[in-house]
């Protein structure tokens, strides 16, 4: 079953342009971590952010956690045409150590 | 670099058939997971494994079993192939908490015909 649900399912941006997409989940989770995935390869593991912390950036990255709402959102800044790929949410419950449960993806595709 | 190897990127297979898919990673990490991931369905977990000999079902086990005779190669294995197991499959490893994030394989885009 899918913890994560990503908001929007797709996204077209021009390149220098934000990119914001929102992942929603139901249960208490220990962290939540995004990938992204280039066109029919393997997942890439971007960035985690532990459910005691709120904001985090790496690079052009920045994500926030909202454990009230149960909610999260990557933002990546400036976006480059390599950005494009199909962005993934994916959440550590806490009763279930050691396993993620995916969403089923935003996809971002970048115009030069 | 670290790296979670899948033994084939593309497979054509016959209803059926019994197919192994094979997964190997060089970074000692405790678990392995198998995932197949469907258009607009992500990724699914089929069964993932905590520690050599040890394994449990995930969210769609059926018509699959998975094999982990050494700590660094996770088999999934269709017993009879059927069409509706066309699909990626994707092999992650981590740690034996997910708190540093999962390493995945290229992907094995399996076709049965």
């Amino acid at each position: 079953s899918q913890q994560g649900e990503e908001d929007p399912q797709a996204l077209s941006i021009q390149e220098g342009e934000n990119a914001t997409m929102n992942c929603s989940y139901k249960t208490s989770i220990n962290n939540l971590q995004w990938y992204r995935q280039n066109s029919g390869r393997g997942l890439v593991h971007l960035i985690l952010i532990r459910s005691n912390e709120r904001e985090k950036h790496s690079g052009r990255l920045r994500v926030t956690l909202d454990t009230s709402k149960k909610s999260s959102s990557l933002l990546i800044t400036a976006s480059r045409a390599a950005d494009t790929a199909s962005y993934f949410c994916a959440t550590a419950r806490s009763d279930s150590w050691g396993k993620l449960q995916f969403g089923a993806g935003t996809q971002v595709v970048v115009t030069p | 670099d670290v790296k979670v190897t899948q033994s084939s990127r593309y497979l054509v297979k016959r209803t059926g058939e019994k197919v192994f898919l094979e997964c190997v990673q060089d970074m000692d990490h405790e678990n392995m997971f198998w995932y197949r991931q469907d258009p607009g369905l992500g990724l699914r977990l089929i069964y993932f494994s905590y520690d050599v000999k040890m394994k449990e079902k995930g969210d769609i086990p059926e018509g699959y079993s998975v094999s982990r005779e050494k700590k660094e190669r996770f088999s999934l294995i269709l017993e009879s192939a059927s069409t509706n197991q066309t699909s990626m499959y994707l092999c992650a490893s981590s740690l034996r908490t997910a708190n540093y994030g999962y390493t995945f394989g290229s992907g094995t885009r399996l076709t049965v015909v």
